[in-house]
């Protein structure tokens, strides 16, 4: 069964540095996602991707965030200058066109910020 | 402003037993999508069901099936015959009928199956 796939895993950074996230999402699917869980809480909606633009966003998805399709299968979350307050999983969704159609997330990267 | 309200934040069930859990919601939109998700200790997010708003019929995967009270804005999920798997963070989520919307998350219920 196609997954989403996401890279790294794990990663640690110091505050103050740039840090990319990437994702492979379902290749049929049209819409894109990223979310973080804080530890211990609930999932957060950061922002959505579709037709090589942002969709929507949330009031977490500042300045400091930006997202790309670089290529046809790549889809990156880029955070400028981290703060220790941005250490989460994070998680990358897709889903087909059709709104009722569940968003299928990848297993997450868990950021550390030192 | 979508909102969904999970009540329990931890359960204890007896393995095979049934179990219930919880969830509220609260939306302006006549379209919308009603999503649980289930996250085990290993923090992957696997989709369980889905049921939209203008369905009749309360959902159902397997042992799973959504007791759905549109009137209530209420959107239970039923296990059935739990096993020592299905131990894990049950999340229920909302989404509007936009194709690009974001999932709106409840906090969860940390369900735990006791053999």
């Amino acid at each position: 069964e196609p997954e989403v796939t996401q890279t790294p895993s794990h990663q640690v950074t110091q505050m103050g540095q740039e840090v990319i996230l990437r994702c492979v999402p379902i290749s049929n699917h049209l819409y894109f996602y990223w979310y973080r869980q804080i530890l211990g809480q609930k999932v957060e909606f950061l922002v959505s991707f579709y037709n090589n633009e942002i969709s929507e966003k949330s009031e977490i998805f500042d300045d400091q965030f930006s997202v790309e399709r670089p290529d046809g299968s790549n889809f990156t979350l880029k955070i400028r200058s981290t703060k220790l307050e941005d250490s989460a999983m994070y998680f990358c969704a897709s889903s087909e066109w059709r709104s009722n159609q569940p968003q299928h997330f990848g297993d997450g990267t868990r950021l550390s910020i030192l | 402003a979508q909102k969904i309200t999970q009540t329990q934040p931890g359960m204890f069930v007896q393995e095979k037993e049934a179990v219930t859990l919880d969830c509220t919601y609260d939306t302006s939109d006549q379209s919308y999508g009603l999503f649980w998700y289930k996250q085990p200790s290993s923090g992957e997010m696997i989709f369980l069901i889905y049921q939209g708003s203008y369905d009749e019929q309360n959902a159902t995967e397997g042992r799973y099936s959504l007791n759905f009270q549109k009137a209530r804005k209420s959107a239970n999920l039923v296990i059935s015959a739990s096993q020592l798997g299905d131990s894990a963070m049950y999340f229920c989520a909302i989404k509007s009928g936009g194709g690009a919307d974001g999932l709106t998350f409840g906090k969860g219920t940390h369900l735990i199956i006791q053999p």
